[in-house]
């Protein structure tokens, strides 16, 4: 199984500055036939469902503002958010989609200072 | 628009059965592979099961053998048969559509289990 750790588990950011989230993955989870990392960043809020952000490592979902980027190739991946929001408080998730069983980081909870 | 709506879910004994459902509107139901996720209170996400359009399934090792995965495309419509739930299983189950090997893209509500004597 692919094992996908994220760093820092938590971290708070004052608004209007950038979060960084990194993501590393046990092996790649780049597909060399079409050159595409299998790696998706998900949103979670409170009580909520989780939400599609980034997918194809970087490639950001219809409706997602560009504040949201995602970047990295192979087995590292980093999210990064600009202009925090105190709408961006939530929970964090990366996750690689290349090989069965999906697999999951534990998130990183984003707050604000 | 897309709606992902799961049903079933409620308290159930160690060593009991739920079936939980999908209702999925709003998209051509066939076009698309299905999977469930867990998330168990207070913790992250786990990945359960996927069935795509031509009924290729897969599961995570912890439930083969006793969950099964189905979908009906003419009701549109998603199943997670579980027998022989453990406390473990414990969780809110989402489910989710995807476009063929991309990534997981829409998530329903959730439905919560609980498995407790």
């Amino acid at each position: 199984d692919i094992v996908m750790t994220q760093s820092p588990d938590s971290l708070a950011v004052s608004l209007g500055e950038t979060a960084t989230i990194n993501c590393k993955s046990s092996q790649s989870v780049l597909y060399t036939s079409n050159n595409k990392n299998y790696l998706a960043w998900f949103q979670q809020k409170p009580g909520q469902p989780p939400k599609l952000l980034i997918y194809w490592a970087s490639t950001r979902e219809s409706g997602v503002p560009d504040r949201f980027s995602g970047s990295g190739s192979g087995t590292d991946f980093t999210l990064t958010i600009s202009s925090l929001q105190a709408g961006d408080v939530a929970v964090y998730y990366c996750q690689q989609y290349y090989s069965i069983p999906w697999t999951f980081g534990q998130g990183t909870k984003v707050e604000i200072k | 628009q897309v709606q992902l709506v799961e049903s079933g879910g409620g308290l159930v004994k160690p060593g009991g059965s739920l079936r939980l459902s999908c209702a999925a509107s709003g998209f051509t139901f066939s076009d698309y592979y299905m999977t469930w996720i867990r998330q168990a209170p207070g913790k992250g996400l786990e990945w359960v099961s996927y069935i795509n359009s031509g009924s290729t399934i897969y599961y995570t090792d912890s439930v083969k053998g006793r969950f099964t995965i189905s979908r009906d495309n003419a009701k549109n419509s998603l199943y997670l048969q579980m027998d022989s739930l453990r406390a473990e299983d414990t969780a809110v189950y989402y489910c989710g559509r995807g476009i063929p090997s991309g990534a997981p893209e829409y998530w329903g509500q959730g439905t919560l289990v609980t498995v407790s004597s």
